[in-house]
């Protein structure tokens, strides 16, 4: 299994804030997905990414995929409470059936 | 309502009684699949299944068994479960497994199992 490492692990902020989630390997991937995970949920997807470079935006939230397709980015303008939770990258090697998981960035967004 | 129903939501039990965690969903997904999630180590599969009667390990299979005889259905057994197995446990399920949009996943609410 390929190796997925998320950064940082936590972050406390105020609301109003802008933020970066990372998500890097030393593999390849041909996808990645960002999920987002509220106390007592299953974790709900909020976005994928299939090609290098690829930007998506979804509301204040803004996804990149690296150019090698080994590293990701989730940045959230003008944090809110709302945007509270655990939020985990997931990612593909081409032809598996078995995703590689991050072990999440914890975001608490202070009124 | 297009989801992913777990049952129990929560389950205490002893050392070496078997117990089943039922998975069932409702968008006619091929693919599904169970996690376990654990602090400080994320998501990690357990086994998944392309169809039915197609199953295959994940990356920690070892003391769970799963099934698929209906599409729907995806049952994670413990047939003797030890306190390493405390953890909470999901099902999940989409319509393909090898990524990309079609390896949305959907996951159920989640079973918190402690063994003691």
């Amino acid at each position: 299994t390929q190796l997925l490492e998320q950064s940082p692990q936590f972050l406390s902020i105020q609301e109003g804030e802008n933020l970066t989630v990372y998500c890097n390997s030393s593999s390849v991937f041909s996808s990645l997905q960002w999920y987002r995970q509220e106390p007592g949920e299953g974790p709900v997807l909020l976005v994928t990414v299939v090609t290098g470079g690829e930007v998506k935006k979804l509301k204040r939230l803004t996804f990149q995929f690296g150019d090698a397709r080994k590293d990701s980015s989730l940045h959230i303008t003008a944090a809110q409470p709302g945007d509270t939770g655990l939020y985990l990258c997931a990612a593909w090697a081409g032809g598996s059936y078995i995703p590689t998981f991050g072990r999440g960035t914890s975001l608490i967004v202070h009124p | 309502e297009a989801q992913v129903t777990q049952n129990p939501r929560y389950l205490i039990t002893v050392t070496g009684k078997k117990l089943t965690v039922t998975c069932s969903q409702n968008m006619n997904h091929e693919y599904m699949s169970w996690y376990r999630q654990d602090p400080g180590l994320g998501l990690r599969q357990i086994y998944y299944s392309m169809n039915v009667e197609v199953t295959d390990k994940g990356d920690v299979p070892e003391g769970y068994k799963v099934s698929r005889k209906e599409k729907r259905n995806f049952p994670l057994i413990l047939e003797s479960p030890s306190p390493n197995q405390t953890s909470l446990y999901f099902c999940a399920s989409s319509l393909s497994g090898t990524g990309g949009p079609v390896a949305e996943a959907f996951f159920g609410q989640g079973t918190r199992l402690t063994v003691v």
